[in-house]
């Protein structure tokens, strides 16, 4: 069975500092792994993705997320943060053992204050 | 391109009552999703259709859960009779399908159902 680790409820950083959300997954083959955000009142926007090659991939908004395949994770980064960029994220992952389901963690709330 | 589209925004009733949410897809993508979100977890897959077939309904209570997608684009879910812990959004998201497990789901707004 998949599963997808988001270890910190919470994150709060200063606005300017880097910002960082961790996610750890589990898939039995090779994952397909996002990462999305939703805002207050409003649906999952789709913040980027890692299918395969290089493990850095950058997405919307400055947002960047490194694949390590030894440690099973995808953190999300962003070097330098905004108090728009408070948020709830949520990380998710794809594998072809699981038929290609979507499965979410349980989410982070990002607060960044000015 | 315009997004997902879901109505409504907020519903309230009372347990034991029925009620439906709507969805309109982004125009093309055949395959469509509903998932429940409980207030401090993850969206929840309930059912999957590709096109107007379901492709996965193995976590959707089916004994007051419903859901259908008529000639492959709007789609409703309803829940009858509701209970309690139905209590949650829930959201409608599409994308484009078929064999492309790598494209991005676009979600809709969400419909945040509260049972009193």
């Amino acid at each position: 069975a998949q599963s997808v680790a988001q270890p910190e409820d919470q994150v709060n950083v200063a606005e300017g500092n880097p910002l960082t959300v961790k996610c750890t997954y589990s898939v039995s083959g090779n994952p397909y792994l996002f990462w999305y955000v939703q805002y207050p009142n409003r649906g999952l926007q789709f913040l980027l993705k890692y299918i395969t090659g290089d493990n850095l991939v950058k997405g919307s908004y400055g947002f960047e997320a490194e694949f390590n395949k030894s440690q099973t994770s995808f953190h999300l980064k962003k070097p330098s943060a905004l108090v728009s960029d408070s948020a709830l994220y949520f990380c998710a992952v794809r594998d072809m053992a699981n038929d290609y389901k979507l499965s979410f963690g349980a989410g982070t709330t990002v607060t960044v204050r000015a | 391109e315009a997004g997902v589209a879901q109505s409504p925004r907020y519903k309230i009733i009372e347990k034991r009552q029925s009620v439906a949410f709507w969805c309109n897809p982004i125009s093309g993508h055949a395959t469509l999703y509903w998932y429940q979100q409980i207030l401090g977890q993850g969206p929840k897959l309930l059912i999957q259709f590709q096109n107007n077939g379901v492709v996965d309904d193995s976590q959707l209570p089916k004994d007051r859960f419903s859901a259908e997608r008529l000639k492959g684009v709007d789609s409703t879910l309803k829940i009858q009779p509701a209970k309690l812990e139905d209590s949650a959004v829930y959201l409608c998201a599409s994308s484009q399908g078929g064999e492309t497990y790598n494209s991005p789901l676009h979600f809709g707004n969400g419909t945040r159902l509260t049972v009193t």
